[in-house]
């Protein structure tokens, strides 16, 4: 049981636009702490690709974009392409006992 | 341009102790800012932290491991370890090492190793 909340999948055509959320509480997103995400390409390692919610590390194309709201934060991708198709992660600080980095569950991506 | 990259055994017996380093070149492990964990990922599972470690030796262990954990550094090599002593099948998974950009609560791995694989069985 992940402390982050992810849908396990989400599916869109090319060219299209996808959100994967990511749902926490007021030990986490809901306390203000910024949320990372990462994209995992099958057989590879995670690779930052939001950072402070908003932020695209040198390199990530603007199709892929950040926000927050309350207690949850989502990740955008428009005009999606095949190269896409990947596990994807959000990640923040947690004031419980659980421990400082939580991570969510994961999404899986599927270009139709 | 900074690069991690693991190693050690892909095969540890049930019971035993999982050793691991991370090597890291481009740049100085002993770098302000920034601290160095230890990930892992069990089979078809998410990620999850296994702890960090600052270049001064400040360690930091989730709390389910951390009677069984032991992060190090060393500086003068530009590496860092991992041992996980009495491990179990629970303990399969592939492992990363990577860089955490640390400042107060914002908290983020921005480089990563490729990962090891290291399976748990006699």
């Amino acid at each position: 049981q992940s402390v982050l909340t992810q849908p396990p999948s989400v599916s869109g055509a090319p060219g299209q636009w996808v959100t994967i959320s990511c749902t926490g509480s007021n030990f986490n997103i809901g306390a203000g702490y910024d949320v990372h995400w990462y994209q995992q390409l099958p057989g590879t390692a995670p690779k930052l690709l939001i950072y402070r919610n908003t932020n695209r590390p040198s390199g990530v194309p603007d199709r892929f974009s950040g926000s927050m709201s309350g207690t949850s934060a989502s990740l955008a991708i428009s005009g999606l392409q095949a190269e896409d198709e990947a596990d994807y992660y959000c990640q923040s600080y947690d004031s419980s006992l659980g421990g400082p980095v939580v991570f969510g569950g994961g999404t899986k991506l599927t270009v139709l | 341009q900074l690069q991690l990259q693991e190693s050690g055994p892909g095969l540890v017996r049930p019971s035993e102790t999982l050793s691991l380093t991370c090597s890291v070149s481009g740049g100085a492990i002993s770098r302000d800012s920034f601290y160095w964990g230890w990930f892992r990922q069990p089979p078809g599972k998410g990620l999850e932290c296994i702890g960090t470690i600052y270049y001064t030796g400040s360690t930091y262990y989730d709390p389910s491991l951390k009677s069984r954990v032991i992060i190090s550094v060393d500086t003068s090599s530009n590496q860092f370890s991992l041992r996980l002593r009495s491990v179990t099948a629970a303990d399969t998974a592939v492992y990363f090492c990577a860089r955490q950009y640390r400042n107060y609560e914002v908290r983020y791995m921005d480089v990563w190793g490729k990962g090891t694989t290291v399976t748990v069985s006699s």
